[in-house]
Order: structure tokens, then sequence, then C-alpha cells
């Protein structure tokens, strides 16, 4: 069975703090990525990453930074949280396109809520 | 404990034929249930169904919801090979989290 982890459910941060999500998949995936889930507005892709060290900005990636440092790990950074990044972040991973499979496994998500 | 199911897991058609994808699902307070259409790196946003019994339509793809059942249905009539990709039913409950289905892969060969 395909895992994919996020490091944490819920969770609350003030405004300007750094905040860190991390994900985590057992399954050898070379991609991963980052998508934010809002009401109405359907998933938008942050960031993705398709090896160790690789990154590639998504449709939304102002605010945010990634780190892929190893292949099962996928950290998404904001710098300085704020009100707008309020929102369930996925995280989702899945075998390099052309391997014969592009499903994506998604995380639970992590309910993020800045104040 | 919470779950989307979708069916069936995988699907392969010829052009235009009518496919019918299923997801149920079984949802602590239930808000809404979304379907994605992926193809590469990102899902599509394709339906919000929020009701019951109202069909939403876009083209040549429709969907509907039952809340009494707790499923819906993804349809798609005279397919094209553009349509090949998975489909993904996600549900959100009052809370804002996400739940999605494994997703149906659906092939349609010209």
């Amino acid at each position: 069975d395909v895992k994919v982890t996020q490091s944490s459910r819920y969770l609350v941060k003030r405004t300007g703090e750094k905040v860190f999500l991390e994900c985590v998949q057992d399954m050898d995936h070379e991609n991963m990525f980052w998508y934010r889930q809002d009401p109405g507005l359907g998933l938008r892709l942050i960031y993705f990453s398709y090896d160790v060290k690789m990154k590639e900005k998504g449709d939304i990636p102002e605010g945010y930074s990634v780190s892929r440092e190893k292949k099962e790990r996928f950290s998404l950074i904001l710098e300085s949280a704020s009100t707008n990044q309020t929102s369930m972040y996925l995280c989702a991973s899945s075998f390099r396109l052309g391997q014969g499979s592009w499903e994506q496994y998604f995380g639970p998500g992590t309910r993020l809520t800045v104040t | 404990e919470d779950k989307v199911v979708q069916s069936p897991l995988s699907l392969v058609v010829h052009e235009g034929d009518t496919v019918t994808l299923n997801c149920s699902y079984e949802v602590t307070n239930f808000r809404s249930l979304l379907w994605y259409k992926q193809e590469k790196k990102a899902p599509t946003f394709l339906f919000m169904l929020t009701s019951s019994g109202i069909e939403k339509k876009s083209g040549r793809l429709s969907s509907i919801l039952d809340k009494k059942e707790l499923f819906s249905i993804l349809n798609i009539t005279a397919t094209q090979t553009g349509d090949s990709a998975i489909y993904l039913c996600a549900v959100g409950d009052n809370n804002n989290d996400m739940r999605f289905g494994a997703g149906t892969r659906l092939t349609v060969k010209p």
C-alpha cells in the first residue's frame, strides 16, 4: 500500500512565523507535489519536485519555498506566514512520467490556519 | 473511519462510447463532493456538488450526487481520446478537510 504522510493534520500559526510542512512517501516515487485546496477553487499546484534537489514552480509559488534533500521527503516552507495562506495543504507523490504510471497518491492534508 | 471509494479502478473504452464513473463515500459532516480530471501534473477541477439530485453539466460531462445513498456518478458521453485521464473524486466536510478516492483510470482508444 502506498503511503503518503504529512507531519500535522491541523496547524495554527501567527502572521510572520516561519512554517514547515513535511511530507513523506514510502513508494520510492520520483515526483512529489504540494497543493493547496480552497473552497470553490479546487486544487492549485504550488511546487513540485521530480528528483532529489530538483524543484519547479507550480501555478501559485509566491510566498512559498520547498526543499527536497531526500527522495522520500518533500517540505513546503512558508517563510513568513500570512493570513491569505490559511488553507488545506495536500501533498502527493507519483512515479516519473513515462514509467507507466502517473497516478498521484495524496496525503491526508494539513489544515493550516494563520491568525 | 471516513472513506471515499471509486469504481471501477480502470476502464478502457472506444471513442464514442459513454462511460459512468462511480464514487461512494462515508464521511462525517459531509459538505461537498468534487470531481477532478488528472492528466499530468495537476488535477483539473470539473464539478462541485453539494445538493442531492441536481445534475451539473459541462459539455459532454455531467455529474449528480445522491446524499441519501452516499454516492455520485460522473458521466462522459461520446468519449474522445482526449478524455483519457484519471478521474478523482474528493469529499469535503464541514471542517474543509478533503478525502480523495484512489481514482478511475479511463483510457479511450481511437
